[in-house]
């Protein structure tokens, strides 16, 4: 129930590609879903972040789908660089509550 | 302007002692969270303080224990330490009114427990 399950594990993208990363989630009173980006020797950085009342948000090559029926959402990266190579975290959190669930994470590996 | 601080960023430590993590939160943050994350997984919630208590505990031992100062920084102790405690522990800072905005981590110390 407070789980939320990240695929795939790794990836591996050419430059100029699109890469997508899914979640799902089972408590369906998370609303809160943000998704996080970090770097070796770094700390998590939020990236972008998305309610369940919007189905899509971007911010500049960034997109999250959201789909909540299906308790869903991904992260789209668009024209993915050498420099977005990182460990992608989703996560959720509740209304009211006072922790974040994290996915497994994936790592991203973009080829020059 | 500041973001989160933690200290020491690594740390060797032998099974069975004691250990102290500090951290300081962003400048205007006034919450303080701790996750443990171990090599090659997601975060895992500790527990937060605000107003210089702990709000919510997640699935950890008692012998995790923390503290929130006046001026709003913290430290996370643990006692009696495993090898299974070796992990990066991260701080992350965030507004109470706006628990649901997000945090802001700082780099987290590396553990190892031997």
């Amino acid at each position: 129930q407070q789980q939320v399950k990240q695929s795939p594990q790794s990836l591996i993208v050419q430059k100029g590609g699109i890469s997508i990363i899914n979640c799902a989630y089972e408590n369906t009173a998370f609303d809160y879903f943000p998704w996080y980006q970090q770097f070796p020797g770094k700390g998590p950085a939020l990236l972008i972040a998305i309610r369940p009342d919007v189905s899509e948000k971007k911010e500049g090559r960034f997109t999250i789908s959201f789909n909540k029926s299906a308790k869903q959402f991904s992260l789209h990266i668009m024209d993915s660089q050498p420099g977005d190579s990182a460990t992608y975290f989703c996560a959720a959190s509740m209304l009211g509550g006072f922790k974040t669930i994290f996915g497994a994470g994936t790592r991203l590996f973009v080829k020059a | 302007d500041a973001g989160v601080t933690q200290s020491p960023t690594h740390l060797i430590k032998t099974r069975g002692q004691q250990v102290t993590l500090r951290c300081s939160p962003k400048s205007g943050h006034d919450t303080v969270s701790w996750y443990q994350q171990a090599l090659g997984q997601g975060p895992q919630f500790i527990f937060q303080y605000y107003e210089e208590e702990e709000r919510q505990r997640g699935n950890f031992p008692d012998r995790f224990s923390g503290h929130q100062y006046p001026n709003y920084s913290s430290e996370l102790n643990v006692n009696a330490l495993l090898l299974g405690d070796s992990a990066l522990y991260l701080c992350a800072s965030s507004l109470v009114a706006a628990a649901n905005y997000g945090y802001t981590f700082g780099s987290g110390t590396r553990l190892t427990v031997v």
